[in-house]
């Protein structure tokens, strides 16, 4: 079974600065999609960022980039300029093509 | 184009109760999965139905159905409801393939057993 684990249960930055949000997953598959989702106390999930297994180069979405290291089975989100609107719970999932397999979530805060 | 519809938002039921939850997925997405989300466990795939047949079914028991209909709208039916079922039920649609290949979420279904 896959697994995916977030390490930081719990992360602060201040407005403006950069945070790293840290993800590992395990699989034996090669071909596969890496999710960043976001819910905001509105429970809505948002998607952050998206990344194909196969692609070497990482993602990027305006503020937000990963660090995609495949061999290491990692999957860092970076926030970049953090504003206070990016507070929420950071949730990283698995995809082997029909389901997403969640991480337990990192609640971000963000100080002004 | 309106996003993933899910009703009721809130619903409270009682121990041996089933219950019914509805899903419209985006015009156009014919793949629907469905995901319990709990503080204690976290958030955890259902089950996934792809032009009315279930393709994939997560590690739930037999309580937990679903089906989904030509228009590719999606139930999902809980029976004989437990304390532990209360939840957020989450539905997504999904779409596209390769670089648009993603989830788009519903708001969910907060179900509270009692």
């Amino acid at each position: 079974a896959q697994t995916v684990t977030q390490s930081q249960p719990e992360m602060s930055v201040q407005e403006a600065e950069t945070v790293t949000l840290s993800c590992t997953y395990d699989t034996s598959e090669s071909d596969y999609y890496l999710f960043w989702y976001k819910q905001p106390p509105s429970r809505q999930m948002i998607l952050v960022i998206r990344q194909e297994a196969y692609k070497q180069q990482n993602a990027t979405e305006n503020r937000f980039s990963v660090n995609f290291q495949k061999a290491a089975k990692s999957f860092s989100l970076k926030i970049s300029d953090s504003q206070l609107g990016d507070a929420a719970m950071y949730f990283c999932a698995y995809d082997p093509g029909y389901a997403l397999n969640f991480g337990k979530g990192t609640s971000l805060l963000v100080t002004p | 184009k309106a996003g993933v519809t899910q009703t009721p938002r809130y619903l409270i039921k009682t121990r041996g109760q089933q219950v019914t939850l509805s899903c419209s997925p985006i015009s156009g997405h014919r793949s629907v999965s469905w995901y319990q989300q709990t503080p204690g466990q976290g958030l955890q795939f259902l089950f996934e139905y792809f032009s009315e047949t279930q393709r994939n079914k997560g590690n739930f028991p037999g309580r937990f159905s679903g089906r989904q209909f030509s228009n590719s709208r999606s139930e999902m039916n809980v029976s004989t409801l437990e304390l532990g079922d209360s939840a957020l039920y989450l539905c997504a649609s999904s779409f596209g393939q390769g670089a648009n290949y993603g989830y788009t979420f519903g708001s969910g279904t907060r179900l509270t057993v009692v």
